[in-house]
C-alpha cells in the first residue's frame, strides 16, 4: 500500500526550512528518504528502521515515530541544492520498498 | 561505493522490437536487484525484484512474458523489454542491495521511447 506524502509541493527561499511527511496506515520495518532531480535516478538520503530513531548528515534530518508509522524528513536552513522531489520508500518486509507520491521541493534564490 | 550504473542511458525504438537494459553494480555484489518504471511527474512504480540465480518475482499487473528480467550474476541484471509499444515509453531505473542491508541504490536510469 503506498504511503502518503505530504505536501505535494513546496517552495522556499534559501535558508528556510521545510517538514515533508510520510504516513502509513500500516507499522513498517524501515522509511527510506531519496531525492531525485528532474531526469535523473533517486539519491539515497537516510534509512530509518527503529522506532523513536531520530538521524541526519549536514541540515536533513529524519524522524521515525515510535510505533513507526509515520516518518519526517526535516531540511534546515535550505540550500538551492536541495531542490528536487523527494520521495519516501517504505518497507513492510521483504525487501521492497513502496514510494509515495512524491514531495517537488523548489527553493528559490 | 555503492554505485549503480545502467546502459544505455536513452534508447529510442519502433513499435514491435525489443530493447534489452542492463543494470551492473559496480563496486558490489548485489544478491537482490530491482526494476522500477517511473512515468513523467510520477513515482516509482516497483516492477520485479530479482535475485541472483533464480526467477524474477514480478508485482501484480506486470506482464512477465513482456518485462524478461536475467539477474545472471552478482553484479548484473537485465531487464528486456519484447515487443516495445509506445505506452512502454517510460523512465526505467534498476536499484541494487547489499546483499544483508536494506539501502538500494540506484542506476541512473534508463529513458525508453517507442515510436
Amino acid at each position: 500500500q503506498q504511503p502518503v506524502q505530504s505536501p505535494q509541493a513546496v517552495i522556499l527561499r534559501e535558508g528556510e526550512d521545510a517538514v515533508i511527511n510520510c504516513s502509513s496506515s500500516k507499522a513498517l520495518y524501515s522509511v527510506h528518504w531519496y531525492r531525485q532531480k528532474h531526469g535523473e535516478a533517486p539519491v539515497f538520503l537516510m534509512i530509518l528502521l527503529k522506532g523513536g530513531e531520530q538521524k541526519g548528515h549536514d541540515k536533513i534530518s529524519a524522524s521515525f515515530n515510535e510505533k513507526k508509522q509515520q516518518s519526517s524528513l526535516y531540511l534546515t536552513a535550505s540550500q538551492l541544492s536541495y531542490s528536487g522531489t523527494y520521495f519516501c520508500g517504505t518497507e513492510i518486509g521483504g525487501r521492497q520498498l513502496t514510494f509515495g507520491s512524491g514531495t517537488q521541493l523548489t527553493v528559490l534564490p | 561505493g555503492a554505485v549503480v550504473s545502467q546502459h544505455p542511458s536513452w534508447v529510442i525504438c519502433k513499435s514491435g522490437t525489443s530493447v534489452k537494459i542492463e543494470c551492473r553494480s559496480l563496486d558490489f555484489q548485489a544478491t537482490t536487484m530491482f526494476w522500477y518504471r517511473q512515468f513523467p511527474k510520477q513515482s516509482l512504480m516497483l516492477m520485479a525484484t530479482s535475485n541472483e540465480g533464480s526467477k524474477a518475482t514480478y508485482e501484480q499487473g506486470v506482464e512477465k512474458d513482456k518485462f524478461l528480467i536475467n539477474h545472471a550474476s552478482l553484479t548484473l541484471s537485465t531487464l528486456t523489454v519484447t515487443s516495445a509499444h509506445p505506452e512502454d515509453s517510460s523512465f526505467y531505473i534498476c536499484s541494487a542491495a547489499l546483499g544483508g542491508a536494506d539501502t538500494q541504490y540506484f542506476g541512473p536510469g534508463t529513458r525508453l521511447t517507442v515510436l
